[in-house]
């Protein structure tokens, strides 16, 4: 167990909705970075939040944006889902920013 | 940019065989590179990491990798494997700090 939980835990789409995953970081964890993982492939970097500012963000398109709040957990939104988007979407809470990160099991998302 | 590549998609061994999985990364400045392990059903969680020092590096459960820098390799190994290390392995590198490229991964079944 590392703390940090994510949910819900699946969810179903259909394609042109939107979608809000959420992430509760590990007690002490002020930075909250997200990551997608489709099937068969790596976990992709999507964008990282620390002390509720972006620090940081992968190659995706502005249809995915998120938000850390005051207590450090965090929603990763997708607007106009693709089917493309289905995948396993991962959060990770760090102590600060440049230090190790600790992931959550994941929301499974499924478009369709 | 950053990156790692894995080349191995799936490895099957038997118990007490040795293993070793191979990462290459493409970067020639200042290199980190890490080394995570998803077992069935569970979270993301980190077998090792290279910072600078000893290019040798022991991580959990009997696990180690050797940075060699001349081969552009971080290949992890373990001199013998159990059924529990049956798992997906991700080599990945930072592109800041922790906001990590992971390769596509290797799965690893171990048959008793």
């Amino acid at each position: 167990e590392t703390g940090v939980t994510q949910s819900p835990t699946h969810l179903i789409k259909t394609r042109g909705q939107q979608v809000t995953l959420r992430c509760s970081s590990q007690s002490g964890h002020n930075t909250v970075s997200w990551y997608q993982q489709a099937l068969g492939q790596g976990p992709q970097f999507i964008f990282q939040y620390y002390r509720e500012e972006e620090n940081g963000r992968g190659n995706f398109p502005p249809r995915f944006s998120g938000l850390q709040f005051p207590n450090y957990s965090s929603e990763l939104n997708v607007n106009a889902l693709e089917l493309d988007d289905s995948a396993l979407y991962l959060c990770a809470s760090h102590r600060e920013w440049n230090t190790e990160a600790f992931f959550g099991q994941g929301t499974r998302l499924t478009v369709v | 940019a950053q990156s790692v590549s894995q080349h191995n998609h799936h490895v099957i061994l038997s118990e007490a065989a040795s293993l070793e999985l191979g990462c290459n990364y493409s970067y020639g400045g200042t290199v980190n590179l890490f080394w995570y392990v998803q077992y069935p059903g569970q979270h993301l969680q980190l077998l090792l990491k290279y910072f600078s020092g000893d290019p040798l590096v022991k991580g959990i459960k009997g696990f180690e990798a050797e940075f060699i820098k001349s081969k552009f390799s971080f290949n992890l190994r373990k001199p013998s494997v159990q059924w529990s290390d049956t798992a997906e392995y991700f080599c990945a590198v930072p592109r800041g700090s922790y906001q990590l490229t992971f390769g596509k991964g290797t799965k690893l079944s171990v048959i008793p």
